[in-house]
């Protein structure tokens, strides 16, 4: 069983909607959570990360964390046809430098 | 941004064949790991290293051998190589502490026949 499962599998959303991408963990030992997005053909790269209970904003995108929940989610507003990707979500504990638990992602589709 | 090169970008292979995956960082970094890549497992870690000479088993070892010989040289070694071991192996590098991001290398498609 996957210890950090992404939802949905899959998402369509038009050209300047909103997407939502949810991730949760179920290794009460994680502290950090990351999103990387991978372009088909490309290598992983971070998006965003987020170690603390709240909220993050960076342009467009918009990360929550609740930790007591072990739950993560990302947000794209104004989603452009270049947003289209995998987006993959991770999680490690302190002390585990880089070895991340990696979820199977959220393949996002953006129509123009 | 950080470079990190993987070398080849395919290879083929037959089964029991052996083959060495390179991966060179000029980060810096003092982490480097090695990944695959799969259609309904996501990404999991196979080996990862701290430093030249030391070697930290991932999650998925089994029919993996690593040597890291320098900072900046990380090496994932397939010796016998099976069919399972199709994949798209991606290497990695980061700083130290839990908060440092990981920067990929473009990876490399392995096939085994």
């Amino acid at each position: 069983q996957q210890k950090v499962q992404q939802s949905p599998e899959s998402l369509i959303v038009p050209e300047g909607g909103m997407a939502s991408l949810n991730c949760t963990s179920s290794d009460r030992n994680v502290d950090y959570f990351w999103w990387y997005r991978q372009h088909s053909g490309k290598s992983p790269k971070m998006l965003m990360s987020i170690f603390s209970n709240g909220e993050k904003e960076e342009g467009r995108f918009t990360v929550h964390l609740n930790k007591a929940s072990l739950h993560t989610s990302l947000h794209i507003r104004d989603s452009q046809p270049s947003d289209s990707a995998l987006y993959l979500c991770a999680a490690s504990r302190t002390g585990n430098t880089g070895k991340l638990i990696f979820g199977l992602g959220t393949t996002l589709q953006v129509q123009p | 941004e950080a470079a990190v090169t993987q070398s080849p970008r395919n290879k083929v292979t037959v089964t029991g064949g052996n083959v060495t995956l390179s991966c060179r960082q000029t980060n810096s970094h003092n982490y480097m790991y090695w990944y695959r890549q799969d259609t309904g497992h996501g990404l999991r870690l196979i080996h990862y290293s701290y430093g030249a000479g030391n070697l930290q088993i991932g999650d998925v070892p089994d029919g993996y051998k690593a040597t890291r010989t320098t900072q900046e040289d990380f090496f994932l070694l397939l010796e016998l190589a099976s069919p399972s071991q199709t994949s798209l192996y991606f290497c990695a590098s980061s700083g130290q502490g839990p908060n440092e991001r990981l920067f990929f290398g473009h990876g490399t498609k392995l096939s085994v026949l």
